[in-house]
């Protein structure tokens, strides 16, 4: 039990619509990321946010965007959907300043699967 | 070439036998992450090493930093250790993003 918790488990949007997947945290965990994980692949980093500010990005384009709440809750916003987006989104967490994050044990929510048709 | 390469790709073993799965980075770290990931589902955090060895239960990581090469053991392997077992190390000229291997499939058969 990793005390992060991802809603929807599942979800199947077309092409062209608006998505919003929600993470929650551990309290006291201040430094959340999320990651893309397509079929197969490893996940790749969309960006961290801490104490409710973006704190670094992937290669992402804009349409993908988040928010971090006080109440260690956050969201993963996505645009304008695309097929190559259907994938497993992960969220992460983790105590601590965002610069030494990683150097936090990681905790995982188990992941919203998006299938976009 | 990847900043980080794991090894073996696939791993298929009976139970009971010792496993070794090996990581090499190229990157100054600050720290290295092992994690594991279930079919479909997500990640969980085994280690988080930054020098020396961990240990907790059947499971072993080490690290040696001269050499940025680390190991993760698992001993007297169990049907339910199948999984892939992912390599990832937080960057110093990045610490707010992880490099990631490309993970090991590991299948342990009864």
């Amino acid at each position: 039990e990793t005390g992060v918790t991802q809603s929807p488990t599942h979800l199947i949007k077309t092409r062209g619509q608006q998505v919003t997947l929600r993470c929650s945290s551990q309290s006291g965990h201040n430094t959340v990321s999320w990651y893309q994980q397509a079929l197969g692949q490893g996940p790749q980093f969309i960006f961290q946010y801490y104490r409710e500010e973006e704190n670094g990005r992937g290669n992402f384009p804009p349409r993908f965007s988040g928010l971090q709440f006080p109440n260690y809750s956050s969201e993963l916003n996505v645009n304008a959907l695309e097929l190559d987006d259907s994938a497993l989104y992960l969220c992460a967490s983790s105590p601590g300043t965002a610069g030494s994050s990683y150097n936090s044990p990681l905790h995982f929510g188990n992941g919203t699967r998006l299938t976009v048709t | 070439k990847n900043e980080v390469e794991q090894s073996p790709q696939n791993l298929t073993a009976q139970e009971g036998e010792f496993i070794t799965i090996n990581c090499s980075y190229s990157v100054g770290i600050s720290a290295l992450h092992w994690l594991q990931q279930h079919p479909g589902g997500g990640i969980v955090s085994l280690f988080m090493l930054s020098s020396g060895k961990k240990k907790h239960g059947r499971l072993i990581a080490t690290i040696n930093i001269q050499e940025k090469h680390s190991s993760l053991h698992i001993t007297a392997s169990h049907p339910r250790d199948s999984a892939v077992y992912i390599c990832a190390v937080s960057s110093m000229d990045s610490n707010y993003q992880l490099i990631w291997g490309a993970g090991t499939k590991l299948i342990i058969k009864p």
